[in-house]
C-alpha cells in the first residue's frame, strides 16, 4: 500500500460546481501538506501549503488537514474551465526532509462549460 | 526565462544506451531536487543537493542512476543502461532554501524503446 492515497478519478463537472479533492495518507511523520496542479506536459505547480492540521484558504481555494484521521482536502469553488487540470497532493516531514514530497497519484480534473 | 529550465525537453534512447539530462534551477536557489514522474502517476523523489553537496540519494531506483550539481548550480542525472522501465518524465525543481517552495522545471520526457 502506498504511503499516499488519492483517487485518480477522473472527474468531470459542470463550471461553477464546488469541486472537492482528497488523499488519505499513512505516515504520522508528515507535517507540511501541499496542493500542487499540473496543467499537460508542464511541471507542477503549488496552489496550497498547510502546516499540520487547520484550514486555508486562498481565493476560490481551501485546504483542510485532519491529521488525527489523516486525511486532507482541496475545495475549489465556483470552478472554471482554466481549473482543468490533474492535481496532485504532496506531503513531507519537514526539517532537511521538506523538499522530499511523497505525492498522490493525482486525481484529473475536467471543468466544461 | 527565470524558471527552472531543463534539457532535452524529449529523449528517445535504445534499450542499453546512457542518457543525460540537464537541469539549469533558478539563479541562487541553493536547494535542487530530481522527481521521476511514471505516465499517471505522481512524482516520486529521486535526490537532493544542497549547494553542490548530495545530502540524499535514496530514491534512485538502481546504481545505473547517478547525479550531479558540481558547482553548485548547473545539475546533471546520468542513467546508465538504460532500461524500458526507466521511461518516464524527469523532473527538477529548486528552491531557495531547504525549507522553501519547490519550483519545478517542464521535465525531461525520456522513451526508451
Amino acid at each position: 500500500q502506498k504511503e499516499v492515497e488519492q483517487d485518480p478519478g477522473p472527474l468531470s463537472v459542470p463550471e461553477g460546481a464546488i469541486v472537492s479533492l482528497n488523499c488519505t495518507y499513512s505516515n504520522s511523520a508528515f507535517q507540511y501538506f501541499m496542493w500542487y496542479r499540473q496543467y499537460s506536459r508542464k511541471g507542477p505547480e503549488l496552489l496550497m501549503y498547510t502546516y499540520s492540521s487547520g484550514n486555508k484558504e486562498d481565493g476560490r481555494f481551501t485546504a483542510q488537514v485532519d491529521k488525527s484521521s489523516k486525511y486532507i482536502s482541496l475545495f475549489i469553488r465556483d470552478s472554471q474551465p482554466s481549473d482543468s487540470a490533474t492535481y496532485l497532493c504532496a506531503m513531507s516531514g519537514g526539517g532537511t526532509s521538506y523538499g522530499k514530497l511523497t505525492f498522490g497519484q493525482g486525481t484529473i480534473l475536467t471543468v466544461h462549460p | 526565462g527565470a524558471g527552472v529550465s531543463q534539457s532535452p525537453r524529449y529523449k528517445v534512447a535504445k534499450r542499453g544506451q546512457d542518457v543525460a539530462l540537464r537541469c539549469d534551477p533558478i539563479s541562487g536557489h541553493v536547494s535542487l531536487f530530481w522527481y521521476q514522474q511514471a505516465l499517471g502517476q505522481g512524482p516520486e523523489f529521486l535526490t537532493y543537493f544542497q549547494n553542490e553537496a548530495q545530502l540524499d540519494k535514496s530514491g534512485l531506483p538502481s546504481d545505473r542512476f547517478f547525479a550531479e550539481r558540481p558547482e553548485g548550480s548547473v545539475s546533471t542525472l546520468k542513467i546508465q543502461r538504460t532500461q524500458q522501465e526507466d521511461s518516464a518524465v524527469y523532473l527538477c525543481a529548486s528552491s531557495p532554501d531547504s525549507a522553501g517552495e519547490l519550483f519545478f522545471g517542464e521535465g525531461s520526457r525520456l522513451t526508451v524503446l
